[in-house]
């Protein structure tokens, strides 16, 4: 059964900081990988897919990698800024179209 | 930018009542998904629908939950008599479909299922 782990689960940064969130899963059989968005009470915005023959995928200042191999991935957020406050979740598919799995999510404070 | 509509924002009832939660899927797209997130934990998955069948379900899609494509449109969502514990919010996700097909799932903005 798959599991997917988030570290950390919380992490506070000054404005302008560059950061990494992670993320492991224990299969990794994984047909790619997605990062999402979620502020509080709302839905998931998709941020970054990497198929799981990709080891990185670039969105403006978000740089996802993936190293299936060992089970990871990690999400780099460049200079950030207070509008990038969330939870940060990843998840994974086993195959095409079948259900993701879901890290606990990693919540992030920007603070100005 | 086409994307996933759900509908209520916000549902109250009673426990034992019947509840259909509604979602409107990116229009090109023919896998579409349920899932779950109590306050507080993770977000869980429930069922996934594709060519008008259940093709994948999650040990908490028991015979109190069904889903539904009534038309070309719309994919709902049906709990039969509603208990305390499935109280949370509901996301409805869609993708796309085949060969080279990214299968990146789009979510839609959610329902707040509230169980008195």
């Amino acid at each position: 059964k798959q599991e997917v782990t988030q570290i950390p689960a919380a992490l506070s940064v000054p404005e302008g900081e560059n950061l990494v969130l992670n993320c492991s899963f224990t299969d990794s059989a994984i047909y790619n990988l997605q990062w999402f968005r979620q502020d509080p009470g709302k839905g998931l915005t998709s941020l970054l897919l990497i198929q799981s023959s990709q080891r990185e995928q670039t969105s403006g200042r978000l740089n996802a990698s993936l190293d299936k191999s060992s089970g990871r991935s990690t999400l780099y957020i460049a200079a950030s800024q207070p509008g990038d406050s969330a939870t940060y979740l990843c998840a994974v598919p086993w195959t095409s179209g079948s259900r993701l799995t879901f890290g606990e999510g990693t919540q992030l404070t920007v603070n100005p | 930018e086409p994307e996933v509509t759900q509908t209520p924002s916000h549902q109250v009832t009673q426990m034992g009542q019947e509840v259909i939660l509604r979602c409107v899927p990116i229009s090109n797209h023919l896998y579409f998904y349920w899932y779950r997130q109590i306050l507080g934990q993770k977000v869980e998955f429930l069922v996934s629908f594709y060519n008008n069948e259940i093709s994948e379900k999650s040990e908490i899609f028991d015979d109190q939950f069904s889903v539904e494509r009534p038309d070309g449109s719309n994919f709902t969502l049906k709990i039969r008599s509603t208990k305390l514990e499935d109280s949370a919010m509901y996301f409805c996700a869609s993708s796309e479909w085949g060969a080279g097909a990214p299968y990146e799932q789009y979510f839609g903005p959610g329902t707040r299922l509230t169980v008195t």
